[in-house]
Order: C-alpha cells, then structure tokens, then sequence
C-alpha cells in the first residue's frame, strides 16, 4: 500500500456540488497538506495542519475547507465547487525524515477533479 | 514577484547525455531550502534532491545533483547519462526560514523528454 492515498482518484462533478477529498497516511507523520497542480502554475498550498487541533490557511484557501479527523487523515472539501476548481489536487505529508531538516514532502498519487 | 523562476517550460537531451534544469530563487531570507521533485506522466510527485542554505558542498543524488549558486541565487538540477525514463516534469521548490513551520513555494516547471 502507498504510504499516503488519496480517494477517488479522478471525479467529475457539476457546478454547485459538494465534494470531499480524503486523504490517509501511514507514515506517521504529524504534518499534512493540501496541494492543488494547474498546468503552467506549478503546485499551490490551499491548506497545511501540524497536528490535529492545528490548521492553517495557504496561498489560495478560498472555496475550500479541510478537516483533520486524526493524525492519518487529512480532507479537503469543496462546499460548491465551481468550475475553475478543476485541478490535480494532492495531499502531502512531511516529517522527520532525511535528509534532516528539509521537511521533504510525501506526496499521494493525486485526485484529479472536474467541475462541469 | 515570483518566488522560484523556471525559465525552461520545456527541454529536449539524447539519451545518455547529461542536461541541466534552470532555476532561479529569490529570497531575502539566510536561511532557506532548495528542493526538486519529479512528475512522471504519471502524476505522482518523487523528491529527487534538497540543497539546504547553508550546505557547503552542492549535493548529489546517484545521478542527479543540483549546482548550487547562492550569489546567484541559482539552483539548477544536473541530470548526468540522461535514460528514457528520466521523460518527465521536473518542479524546483523552496522552503524560507529554518524549521517545518515555512511552506513550499514551487515553480512553474520543466518538461525533460530524453530521445532515444
């Protein structure tokens, strides 16, 4: 099994729906992330946690909202998703692996979504 | 302005021969880390190597190593004997300050094609 998994893989949804994005690991790791790819863009931060009771805003948190259920489990939900949402989106977890100090990222495979 | 500048949306090697990635950074920060991490078609993302600020020696990863020019502030990604599966994109990223609270910030990204 991967070391973080993201479910579903792919969805196609339409404007005005909501959607949730799930997110697990087993590193162990206490930190986790929300990414989102858009061609040309590279990967942008939407949200971060470093622990449970912990959860911070990235660049572009906006439409978006996450729920840290446990130390493994990291969700991103789009109350109404809207077409312009239509991303890669990956979850990421770090933690005290080498090289040390680099807090390195583990990334899940990706959650492609479509917003019709 | 831009964090993390890839000016090379896309390059083109021979198999077996070595090629370099650009990237730029800007930063007013001493201290900071310098990441690349690989995108195969895939999607998944594979930390490739990390170049932390005050690292005296450029590192090595087998294959990879990044050229590391602070006065520059320039970060490239060598890649030496080139193999058909290196056919990826490949994203320079950057983490400011010391310590796991500062994020990564990510560029653009390079799209490598290795030709037999």
């Amino acid at each position: 099994d991967a070391d973080v998994t993201q479910t579903p893989r792919n969805r196609i949804t339409k404007t005005g729906k909501r959607i949730m994005l799930e997110c697990s690991q087993t590193k162990g790791h206490d930190r986790m992330y929300w990414y989102r790819q858009d061609p040309g863009l590279g990967l942008r931060l939407i949200y971060y946690s470093f622990d449970v009771k912990d959860i911070n805003k990235g660049e572009i948190s906006d439409g978006y909202s996450v729920s840290r259920q446990a130390q493994a489990k990291f969700s991103l939900s789009l109350e109404s998703a809207i077409p312009n949402q239509t991303a890669l989106y990956f979850c990421a977890t770090s933690g005290t692996d080498l090289p040390a100090g680099a807090n390195v990222l583990t990334f899940g495979a990706g959650s492609r979504l479509t917003v019709l | 302005a831009q964090k993390i500048t890839q000016t090379q949306p896309g390059m083109f090697v021979q198999e077996k021969e070595a090629v370099t990635l650009d990237c730029t950074y800007d930063t007013s920060d001493p201290s900071y880390g310098l990441f690349w991490y690989k995108q195969p078609s895939s999607g998944e993302m594979i930390f490739l190597i990390y170049q932390g600020s005050y690292d005296q020696q450029n590192a090595t990863e087998g294959r990879y190593s990044l050229n590391f020019q602070k006065a520059r502030k320039s970060a490239n990604l060598v890649i030496s004997a080139s193999q058909l599966g290196d056919s990826a994109m490949y994203f320079c990223a950057m983490r400011e300050g010391s310590g796991s609270a500062r994020q990564l910030t990510f560029g653009s990204g390079t799209q490598l094609t290795v030709l037999p």
